[in-house]
Formats: structure tokens, C-alpha cells, sequence
């Protein structure tokens, strides 16, 4: 059964710092690793996927890794901002034939950004 | 708008009671997932649909949870003879061809 962690629970950064959050998967057979951000009382939003093929990918101010071989995965947030306060967590998707992608979740990372 | 959209936001109900909570996944989506976020048990994947095909129920927790698909759009997820341990927010997500995930706000479900 895959397991899904993320190091660590919560983290709190001044305005300004790059910061690494951290994941990690006990089963290497994904077919992709998303990162999502949730607000309080809001659902989830796709921050960055990528395909188990992939290395990287990076949207704006967000980079996200990832060694399927060794389970594991980065989001780095440059030049933080309050604004990105929030969790963040991360999900992977089982590597299975047909097309069922329920997404393993991680139990997130509370990251408060204090201006 | 053209986000997931789920209702009620907030239910409230006495243990025991059945509820029905809804989906409405962005149009021309095929796949729909549930999911539940629990305070124990983090967010855990309940049922997938896609197309036509058979449902993946296998993240079901009992056989009080069911959900339908009507006309590969709306969905509701039942919970009959509802407990206390039920209490969660509800999450739906749809997608399209392996696409990302888009999720609603979600249903949070009190149960008394």
C-alpha cells in the first residue's frame, strides 16, 4: 500500500526566504506527483503535476522535483510571500493499467509566511 | 463558473440519518473522484467514475456509502445510517485524460 509523507507538518518563514518542502513515497510505481495548495474551507488547487518521466517542473515562483527512484519529491517556493501562507500537500498517482488515478495524498505541510 | 461545484457547502444531521451530497464536475470532464478529509485520517480517496464504465469503489470505508453517476456528469455520494466517525468534508474532483485533478470546495459534514 503506498504510503505518502511529507517533512515537515508545518513550517513558518519570514517574508522573503526560499523554502523546501519536502515528500516522500513508499511505492516508486507512480504515474505522476502532483502538488496542490489549500486555503482554510477551500478545496484543493494543482500547483504543479508532474509525469513520472519527468524531473521538474516549475510554474512562476514554485519548482517541483522528483527521483521516482529513491520516492521522492521538493516543492521550492522562492522569495516567499504572505500570500503563499497556506497548506501544501502532496499526492501521488498509482501506475496501473486503465485509467483509475486516485490520488494517494501526504498529510501536508501548514506553511505560514509572516510579513 | 466553470470550477467543480458541490453541495451543500455545510450539512448538519443527526446521527442516523441518511445524506446526499453533490457534484457537479466542469463540463466534458470524464473522471469524478470523491474523496473524504478527516482531522485522523488526512485525505482519502473514496470512489472514481469514468465514462461509462464500471465505478472503482474500492476506497469505500462500508456498505452504508454509495454513489452514483447520472449521465456522466452529476454525482452524489449517500450516506446511509449516518455516524459520528462520518464527520469530514467531502471532496469531488474531476478531470479529463489523465489531465490534473480540479477540486471543489468540498461538503463538511457534522454529524451530532
Amino acid at each position: 500500500k503506498q504510503e505518502v509523507t511529507q517533512i515537515p507538518a508545518a513550517l513558518s518563514v519570514p517574508e522573503g526566504e526560499n523554502l523546501v518542502l519536502n515528500c516522500s513515497f513508499t511505492d516508486s510505481a507512480i504515474y505522476n506527483l502532483q502538488w496542490f495548495r489549500q486555503d482554510p474551507g477551500k478545496g484543493l488547487t494543482s500547483l504543479l503535476l508532474i509525469q513520472s518521466s519527468q524531473r521538474e517542473q516549475t510554474s512562476g515562483r514554485l519548482n517541483a522535483s522528483l527521483d521516482k527512484s529513491s520516492g521522492r519529491s521538493t516543492l521550492y517556493i522562492a522569495a516567499s510571500q504572505p500570500g503563499d501562507s497556506a497548506t501544501y500537500l502532496c499526492a501521488v498517482s498509482k501506475n496501473r493499467p486503465g485509467s483509475a488515478r486516485q490520488l494517494t495524498f501526504g498529510s501536508g505541510t501548514q506553511l505560514t509566511v509572516l510579513p | 463558473g466553470a470550477g467543480v461545484s458541490q453541495s451543500p457547502s455545510n450539512k448538519v444531521t443527526e446521527k442516523g440519518k441518511d445524506v446526499e451530497l453533490r457534484c457537479d464536475p466542469i463540463s466534458g470532464h470524464t473522471a469524478l473522484y470523491w474523496y473524504r478529509q478527516s482531522l485522523g485520517q488526512g485525505l482519502e480517496f473514496l470512489i472514481y467514475f469514468q465514462g461509462n464504465s464500471a465505478p472503482d469503489k474500492s476506497g469505500l470505508p462500508s456498505d452504508r456509502f454509495s454513489a452514483e453517476r447520472t449521465g456522466g456528469s452529476v454525482s452524489t455520494l449517500t450516506i446511509q445510517r449516518t455516524q459520528q466517525e462520518d464527520s469530514a468534508v467531502y471532496l469531488c474532483a474531476s478531470s479529463f485524460r489523465g489531465q490534473p485533478q480540479h477540486f471543489g470546495d468540498g461538503t463538511r459534514l457534522s454529524i451530532l
